[in-house]
Parts: C-alpha cells; structure tokens; sequence
C-alpha cells in the first residue's frame, strides 16, 4: 500500500484566497483524521471521520475551516478565507481496526 | 481534562546514553497511550505503545514504563543512536460519548550526539 497521500505537499498562497487540501486515505481504512502541527500549539486535531461521517469538529477553529469526506478514499480540508495564522504543516491520518493512526507525509501551507 | 503534558521540550544526548523522555495526564478515560517518532518533513509514525493494565512495554532498545497512579507514563531510549534523533510525541487515547481521538503531548526534540 502506498500510505496516506496528500496532495499539494507545499502550499504558498495570499491571505484572502481560498486553499484546499487534500488526502486519500489507506484502503480499508474506516477513520480519517486531520491535524494542524505549529511550533506554538503543538500537533491540534481538527476533525475526524469515521465511515465518511464527521464524528468530532471541535478542535476546528473557525467558520472559514471545512472539511468533507464525499467517500472512502478522498477527504478535503478548505480554509476561506485563508489568513497568515493559518500557515502551518496539515497532516491527515487514517485508522483501521487497531489503534494505530498512519500519518500522510503532510501539507506546509505557507499564508503571506 | 484532555491534556498531556510532556517533558522535556528538547533533550541532547550522546551516542549510547538513555533517553528520557515523561509524560502526565489527568483524565482517567485515556485508556491507550502511544508513542509517535516524527523525522523532520515527515508525519509522526507509531513508535510503540501500551496499555494502562501494564507497567511496562520493551521493544528493542525502547521501553515504555507507565505509572497508573501517579498517570505519569515515560520513554526511554537505551543505546541511543545519532538515527534517533527525531521529534518524539505522547499520546492517550480519549474514549467518551460519541468520540474516540488521540489527544498528544507538545513533542519533545531529542539530538543524539556522536
């Protein structure tokens, strides 16, 4: 299996404009989970999925994050408007039946 | 309350030394506490974990002990090597309601010197 994928591995945008990530998930994998890493907040989970439904959105911070799961093997994170705050490392990971969560080799969304 | 604190933030070590690495938790529904091993410009990856009905997991030169009483559960590295030198997270596992999550530690850097 190729693990977790994410795609644009680097993101540079202007405040204001809209960014979205995306990330398939391992097949067979029935929970999908998406993480912001900074050097100040540490590794925060934003939301979780589990069998495409969202379970938990309480660690996203505003209005201007959304997140969808339209099947199993595609998610998206979009940020509108995008503010320099935003910039930080998106990492996605997906679960199966053990505990263990496989991480994506991560998004650095940079906002200026 | 869902928090695990983690100590130290950074660690230097030479090569063959112990690593060190604590961690302290509140809430009595963490019932999974993993370490993830993170490479700079990659994700965090499992590195090992236990159960809190054990004291403690050895594999290989890592070795988690877990102190149910004192919710104190610590990494420690034997023989570290120049290739352990990564950023290194706590986590517990938060089961309530309708959620089911990893809550992780703030990392703590650790530099293995040749």
């Amino acid at each position: 299996d190729a693990g977790v994928i994410q795609s644009p591995r680097h993101e540079v945008t202007e405040m204001g404009q809209e960014v979205t990530l995306r990330c398939k998930p391992i097949s067979g994998h029935d929970y999908l989970f998406w993480y912001r890493q900074t050097m100040m907040r540490g590794l925060e989970l934003l939301i979780y999925f589990n069998n495409n439904v969202p379970i938990d959105d309480s660690g996203m911070p505003e209005d201007r994050f959304s997140a969808k799961m339209p099947n199993a093997s595609f998610s998206t994170l979009k940020i509108q408007p995008s503010e320099p705050r935003d910039s930080a490392v998106y990492f996605c990971a997906s679960r199966g039946l053990t505990y263990e969560q496989y991480f994506g080799p991560g998004t650095r969304l940079t906002v200026t | 309350q869902q928090q695990v604190k983690q100590s130290p933030q950074s660690l230097i070590v030479q090569k063959g030394g112990i690593s060190i690495i604590n961690c302290a938790y509140e809430n009595t529904a963490f019932d999974y506490f993993p370490w993830y091993q993170q490479f700079p410009g990659k994700g965090p990856a499992l590195l090992i974990a236990i159960r809190p009905d054990v004291s403690e997991k050895k594999e290989g030169r890592f070795t988690i002990s877990f102190n149910k009483s004192a919710k104190q559960f610590s990494l420690h590295i034997m023989d570290s090597q120049p290739g352990d030198s990564a950023t290194y997270f706590c986590a517990a596992r938060f089961y309530g309601g309708a959620t089911n999550k990893l809550i992780f530690g703030t990392g703590t850097l650790l530099a293995v010197q040749p």
